[in-house]
């Protein structure tokens, strides 16, 4: 079974420069994917979505970018700001509609 | 803009004692989740429900849970008799399409 407490991977970063934030997914068979950003005692925010038949999706200040081929998943955040600081997951479907969450990556924005 | 509401924000109970856990999605949400982090781990998929009817639920989902939309508002979430490990953070989801999926602010639940 799993440990109790995870410890997550910290990203530091300078507030004002890009972050990328990697993930690597477990099924093949998955077909859409989804990044969240978790603050502290809140849930999961919707950041941005992708689905498998594309490789890169822009949003405002974020792109993801989906390798297929390694099963891998990334987050670009551009000019980070302090209220970027959070926990980062990517999720993927699959099944009928159940996602499976990553482990997570901390990013801490540095004034 | 609209947003996925949970009551209560922290439920404390007595182990062995039945608790429900609250959710009002989107109005035009039509698929239904529930999912449980329990603390410092993964969220973890529980269940989604859709046109009334469980479409989905994982291996932690068993007998003592069941989930209910009585009167197309809320989603309930019920723990019959809770344990210990039953401890964590349930979010609430929401979606329009099978794919989105937006989150409440949890509940969290303490078993002693």
């Amino acid at each position: 079974g799993e440990s109790v407490g995870l410890h997550l991977p910290t990203l530091s970063v300078q507030e004002g420069d890009n972050s990328i934030i990697n993930c690597a997914y477990s099924n093949s068979a998955s077909d859409y994917f989804i990044w969240y950003k978790q603050e502290s005692g809140k849930g999961p925010q919707f950041i941005i979505d992708i689905r498998s038949n594309m490789d890169k999706r822009q949003g405002q200040r974020v792109t993801v970018l989906l390798n297929k081929t390694v099963k891998h998943l990334s987050l670009q955040i551009a000019a980070t700001q302090p209220g970027d600081s959070a926990v980062y997951f990517c999720a993927e479907k699959y099944g009928n509609n159940r996602l499976a969450f990553g482990k997570g990556n901390q990013v801490v924005v540095i004034p | 803009e609209p947003e996925v509401t949970q009551t209560p924000s922290h439920q404390v109970t007595q182990m062995g004692q039945e608790v429900i856990l609250r959710c009002v999605p989107i109005s035009n949400h039509l698929y239904f989740y529930w999912y449980r982090q329990i603390l410092g781990q993964k969220v973890e998929f529980l269940v989604s429900f859709y046109n009334n009817e469980i479409s989905e639920k994982s291996e932690i989902f068993d007998d003592q849970f069941s989930v209910e939309r009585p009167d197309g508002s809320n989603f309930t979430l019920k723990i019959r008799s809770t344990k210990l490990e039953d401890s964590a953070m349930y979010f609430c989801a929401g979606g329009q399409d099978y794919n989105e999926q937006f989150f409440g602010p949890g509940t969290r639940l303490t078993v002693l």
